[in-house]
């Protein structure tokens, strides 16, 4: 089946601009969770969902991010009035139970 | 809250040589235990998990990992690596219980000279 998929694959935003980043979970699965990677890190948590219902955003840097999961599927990302620190791989991840997590591509965003 | 500490940022080896990839974690629970692999412009992959059970885990891609408890380890092994094997690999810690929400270490790149 389909994997985890993340759109656009790449974005170049002035600063000051609001983007939003995409993600398709593999169907099904109930938890769905957004990563930010800054360049050799690993992948530092933002949010997680079970199935629309936002459960923690404890790592959501400031309260320029704001995710959403309306019907318990697809889900956004979306960073207003971005800034150059926000330039980073934005990974999201769906899990159908309590262990292994699915990764899409990421998006990498580039902050100008 | 736990945490994971990946020692080795980077870790050259020479092809068809063993290699250890060295993660320790602390918790105040019991955890389940994770290694990724991700491949350039491509995102995590598993390699391999442990969740209860027999310490010794066997991944994909010939990798295996032993769970120590006793000195919170869980260290990534290959006995004989290939160049396709250079990525960068990542551990990771969930506390069960909760929402088992995973911690990553900063990674390790693996690279593997012919």
């Amino acid at each position: 089946g389909a994997g985890v998929s993340q759109s656009p694959r790449y974005k170049v935003a002035k600063r000051g601009q609001d983007v939003a980043l995409r993600c398709d979970p593999i169907s099904g699965h109930v938890s769905l969770f957004w990563y930010q990677q800054a360049l050799g890190q690993g992948p530092e948590f933002l949010t997680y969902f079970q199935n629309e219902a936002q459960l923690d955003k404890s790592g959501l840097p400031s309260d320029r991010f704001f995710a959403e999961r309306p019907e318990g599927s697809v889900s956004t990302l979306k960073i207003q009035r971005t800034q150059q620190e926000d330039s980073a791989v934005y990974l999201c991840a769906s899990r159908a139970g309590y262990n292994e997590q699915f990764f899409g591509p990421g998006t990498r965003l580039t902050v100008l | 809250a736990q945490s994971v500490t990946q020692l080795d940022s980077q870790v050259p080896v020479f092809e068809e040589a063993p290699v250890e990839l060295r993660c320790n974690y602390s918790s105040s629970v019991s955890v389940y235990l994770f290694w990724y692999v991700q491949y350039p412009n491509q995102g995590l992959q598993l390699l391999l998990k442990y969740l209860s059970g027999s310490t010794l885990v066997k991944g994909i891609n010939g990798f295996e990992a032993e769970f120590n408890k006793s000195q919170t380890s869980f260290h990534l092994r290959k006995p004989s690596v290939h160049i396709s094997d250079t990525a960068e690999y990542f551990c990771a810690v969930t506390a069960s219980g909760g929402s088992y929400i995973p911690t990553f270490g900063r990674g390790t790149s693996l690279i593997v000279h012919p």
